[in-house]
């Protein structure tokens, strides 16, 4: 099956911890987007890649990292430098300047 | 800066119609879509529209204005699994703004 993969479902980490959601597909999606999506908000940005290798910042950078060393994958490390990490996580690809598919979503809980 | 204005939240009655209406101002742009998503859920597809005018597809349609910056989504036959929030998105180089989206409920 073709899709989206976004593990784990529920995430919980104390505060201070670097934690890595993953994110994988096998669309053959050339774009990768990853956006945080807090209660009453709409989806925001938070980094996205449009080719292996490269990748730029979004609306909300700050305090989150992510590399795209593979076409099929684009972990997003959350660092200790984010001043509030607990978010529904989304990961979308698309093949190009339309629409983007999402996976399932990661929930972090910092504690 | 992207802004993008949708209603909160809406509510109809099983079998009626619903608009849900989304006004923009963006820097640039290439399309605007319709995402559907449930409670603790991915957003999926609902309708793409980059020429003016009314996009059908089956119980949903989609209508854009670009010169006015408007956009609107009719939900026609309400039916109870339609209860979700409604995310307007417009496309600009290569990424997707979207709206704080519009939370559609549908009672019996």
């Amino acid at each position: 099956d073709g899709g989206i993969t976004q593990s784990p479902k529920y995430l919980f980490r104390k505060e201070g911890q670097n934690v890595t959601l993953s994110c994988e597909q096998n669309l053959n999606h050339d774009a990768m987007y990853w956006y945080r999506q807090d209660p009453g908000q709409g989806l925001r940005l938070i980094y996205y890649s449009q080719i292996v290798n490269d990748f730029q910042k979004g609306d909300i950078a700050e305090g989150y990292s992510v590399s795209r060393e593979k076409k099929e994958s684009f972990p997003l490390t959350v660092t200790s430098a984010q001043k509030n990490p607990t978010a529904f996580y989304l990961c979308a690809s698309s093949p190009g300047a339309n629409e983007q598919f999402f996976g399932p979503g990661t929930r972090l809980t910092v504690l | 800066g992207q802004n993008i204005d949708q209603p909160t939240e809406m509510t109809a009655t099983e079998g009626a119609i619903v608009q849900i209406n989304c006004t923009y101002q963006t820097s640039g742009f290439n399309g605007l879509f319709w995402y559907q998503q449930h409670a603790g859920e991915a957003p999926t597809f609902l309708s793409y529209n980059v020429l003016d005018g009314l996009e059908e597809k089956g119980r949903f349609s989609s209508f854009l204005s670009r010169s006015k910056g408007y956009s609107y989504l009719l939900l026609k036959e309400l039916q109870m699994k339609d209860s979700a929030s409604y995310l307007c998105a417009v496309s600009s180089d290569y990424k997707l703004s979207f709206g704080a989206g519009t939370t559609v409920t549908v009672r019996a």
